[in-house]
């Protein structure tokens, strides 16, 4: 049980495009999604918060407007890197949580910016 | 200071070993802990999960929590090239937002 989907797994893309990247709780209902990402040798940096239904909290430093999240539903977010550039080359993880205190990881996913 | 302290390690161990992983942290409102292991390019996977003080076992992995000393441990017994990985403790008071140390990575030399 708690399985956690990431989709794509990698993604390759021009800079200045926008990139989606989705989160699927596969056999739970999440209430809470976290989005992460994480350099090279370096632990997990918590990007945003965000519950079913209601607008992403925002961690220190990170654009709202950059990183747009949806959690549209119980088992779906997404995380849209808009005018991606390089810099925003990273892995990007997300968790699900069902209410208790773990949380659930997905996989990962790899993006490059051209 | 952060509020959880990890050594990132590397910490290279011979195969059959046992291998003891340490945090420890400065928030005494944190009640449970977790310990997650992290294969390169993968995302973490919860390992061992425990409330308050106390241990946990769990086939080769044993959790220990001293609340006293702010002090958690993981061991991993008869150690094996495949638990090479970055072992990540996290730990919360309410809620499920984690805090996360940064991660101590472990090598298992056949």
């Amino acid at each position: 049980g708690a399985v956690v989907s990431q989709h794509p797994s990698w993604v390759i893309c021009k800079s200045g495009t926008s990139v989606k990247i989705e989160c699927r709780s596969l056999d739970f209902q999440a209430t809470t999604m976290f989005w992460y990402r994480q350099f090279p040798k370096q632990s997990l940096m918590l990007m945003a918060t965000s519950n079913e239904g209601s607008k992403a909290t925002y961690e220190q430093g990170v654009e709202k407007d950059k990183f747009l999240i949806n959690h549209a539903s119980l088992t779906l977010s997404t995380l849209t890197v808009t005018s991606a550039h390089p810099e925003d080359s990273s892995f990007y993880i997300c968790s699900a949580s069902a209410g208790a205190h773990e949380q659930f990881f997905g996989p990962g996913t790899r993006l490059t910016v051209l | 200071q952060k509020e959880v302290e990890q050594d990132p390690g590397p910490l290279s161990v011979p195969e059959g070993a046992i291998v003891s992983l340490n945090c420890t942290y400065s928030n005494s409102a944190f009640q449970y802990f977790m310990w997650y292991r992290q294969y390169s390019r993968k995302g973490p996977e919860l390992l061992m999960y425990t409330y308050s003080s106390g241990n946990k076992e769990d086939g080769r992995f044993t959790a220990q929590v001293d609340k006293s000393s702010k002090y958690i441990s993981l061991f991993i017994r008869d150690s094996q090239p495949s638990d090479s990985a970055t072992y990540l403790c996290a730990m919360n008071n309410a809620g499920n937002m984690l805090t996360f140390g940064g991660g101590t990575r472990l090598m298992v030399k056949p």
